[in-house]
C-alpha cells in the first residue's frame, strides 16, 4: 500500500486565494517531499522538510510537518492560475530503506481565473 | 541540458512481448528509481537503485526487471508484456549524498499493451 495519503482528492478556489493540502503517512521518514505535475508531464520538486523540521518555506509555498502525529501541510499562498496542476507528498524512508521515496495519490487542484 | 531522459515517449506493445524502458542521467546522481502512473493511483514504486551495481524492489515489481550497471543508466525491462502494464512510467534520479534532495523526473513513457 501506499505510504502517503493526501486530503483533500481535488481541490478548486480562486485567483488569490489560498490553497492548502493535507498529507498523511505511516512509517517513520526521513524527509518528506512535495512535488507538483502539470497535465501530462513529469513531477518537479518544489519542497523538501526533514524529519526534524516544523516549518519551511520557499516563496509562496509554506510546508509543515508533525511526525508525531505523522503529517504534513503544503500552503500555497496567493494562488495564481499557473498554480493549476496536481501536488503529491513523499516521503523518504528511514534506517535500510533509505533510497525508497513512496508518493502519495496526489491532490488535483484548480486555480479559477 | 542536463536532466533525466527516457526514451522513447511513446510505445504500443502486443500481449506477451518483451520490451526495454531507457533511462539515463547526466548529473551523477546515486539514486534513481521507476515509477508507474496510473489513473486515481498516484506514482507507485516499481524498483529502485542506490548506486551502480545495487538495485532493489518497490511495492509493484512483479513483471519487471532493472539493472545498473552505470551510475547513468536504469533501464527497465518488461519480461513479458501484459494489459494491466499499459500506464505512464516515470524515472527518476537523486543525488545520494545526504539524502535530502528532491528527484529530478524524467517526462515519462507513455505504454499502452494491447
Amino acid at each position: 500500500s501506499q505510504q502517503g495519503e493526501e486530503d483533500p482528492q481535488a481541490l478548486s478556489i480562486q485567483e488569490g486565494e489560498n490553497a492548502t493540502m493535507n498529507c498523511s503517512y505511516k512509517t517513520s521518514i526521513n524527509n518528506l517531499q512535495w512535488y507538483r505535475q502539470n497535465s501530462g508531464r513529469g513531477l518537479v520538486h518544489l519542497i523538501l522538510i526533514r524529519s526534524n523540521e516544523r516549518e519551511k518555506h520557499s516563496g509562496r509555498l509554506r510546508v509543515t510537518l508533525d511526525t508525531s502525529k505523522k503529517s504534513s501541510s503544503l500552503l500555497i499562498t496567493a494562488s495564481r492560475a499557473a498554480d493549476t496542476a496536481s501536488y503529491f507528498c513523499a516521503t523518504r524512508a528511514g534506517g535500510t530503506s533509505y533510497g525508497k521515496l513512496t508518493f502519495g495519490q496526489g491532490t488535483i487542484l484548480t486555480v479559477h481565473p | 541540458n542536463a536532466g533525466v531522459t527516457q526514451t522513447p515517449k511513446f510505445q504500443v506493445l502486443k500481449t506477451g512481448q518483451s520490451m526495454t524502458l531507457q533511462c539515463a542521467q547526466d548529473m551523477n546522481h546515486e539514486y534513481m528509481s521507476w515509477y508507474r502512473q496510473d489513473p486515481g493511483m498516484g506514482l507507485r514504486l516499481i524498483h529502485y537503485s542506490v548506486g551502480a551495481g545495487i538495485t532493489d524492489q518497490g511495492e509493484v515489481p512483479n513483471g519487471y526487471n532493472v539493472s545498473r550497471s552505470t551510475t547513468e543508466d536504469f533501464p527497465l525491462r518488461l519480461l513479458s508484456a501484459a494489459p494491466s502494464q499499459t500506464s505512464v512510467y516515470f524515472c527518476a534520479s537523486s543525488p545520494g549524498q545526504g539524502r535530502n534532495y528532491g528527484y529530478t523526473f524524467g517526462s515519462g513513457t507513455r505504454l499502452t499493451v494491447v
